[in-house]
């Protein structure tokens, strides 16, 4: 998906693994977010950044840490992995409140 | 309860028919409402949004959204086996950008 940049797009890690997942957007959107998808689970909000320098948590924040590092990048952070956090995680762009997100392409992550 | 939801299916219709996917949220003062499509192993794309009540219509596609039922149906009409995928509703919050989805339909169109 032109536009948001995911890293890296597969990665298997053990428990207890510390990992931190990419994100970047070239479309000069003020807000990004991070979801993860499981089976039968949907897309679950963990965290997001409304705009630079803020960041609030989302549904399942547990677990986890961000970082938005300037308008670009939006980074999450796993200090510990756990095997209930294997899952596909997605993030999101979007220029104003009422427009549509914008996807990357997902990194599937294991941890065994 | 659950701020959004739909009914996870698996619904199934033959090639041709009307498809209908329903979400309901629980926050009455949500504002943004949009449908996604996801094929197996890949990102959301969406496919419609609305943001007042009545009936909005892209091609084939047509969402409705009733506020005070707190309610927002996607309808496909002649359906292909190609919208064969999984259907995500979103809501966003008043004057916000915190985005909740429910777990999705799964559509299966028969040829």
């Amino acid at each position: 998906n032109a536009g948001v940049t995911q890293t890296p797009k597969f990665q298997v890690l053990k428990t207890g693994q510390s990992m931190t997942l990419q994100c970047a957007q070239d479309m000069n959107h003020n807000s990004m977010y991070w979801y993860r998808q499981d089976p039968g689970m949907g897309l679950r909000l963990i965290y997001y950044s409304a705009s630079e320098g803020t960041t609030d948590k989302g549904e399942v924040p547990n677990g986890y840490n961000v970082s938005r590092l300037n308008k670009r990048e939006f980074s999450l952070r796993l200090e510990s992995a756990a095997p209930s956090q294997t899952s596909v995680y997605f993030c999101a762009a979007l220029t104003e409140s009422d427009q549509p997100q914008h996807f990357g392409d997902g990194t599937r992550l294991s941890i065994l | 309860q659950k701020e959004v939801e739909q009914n996870s299916g698996p619904l199934s219709v033959p090639e041709g028919a009307i498809a209908s996917l329903n979400c309901t949220y629980s926050d009455r003062v949500s504002q943004s409402f949009f449908w996604y499509r996801q094929y197996s192993g890949k990102s959301p794309e969406l496919i419609m949004s609305i943001y007042s009540n009545g009936d909005k219509e892209d091609g084939r596609f047509t969402a409705q959204l009733n506020k005070a039922s707190q309610y927002v149906s996607l309808l496909i009409r002649d359906s292909q086996p190609s919208d064969s995928a999984t259907y995500l509703c979103a809501v966003r919050n008043t004057g916000g950008f915190k985005t909740i989805f429910g777990a999705g339909t799964r559509l299966f169109v028969k040829a």
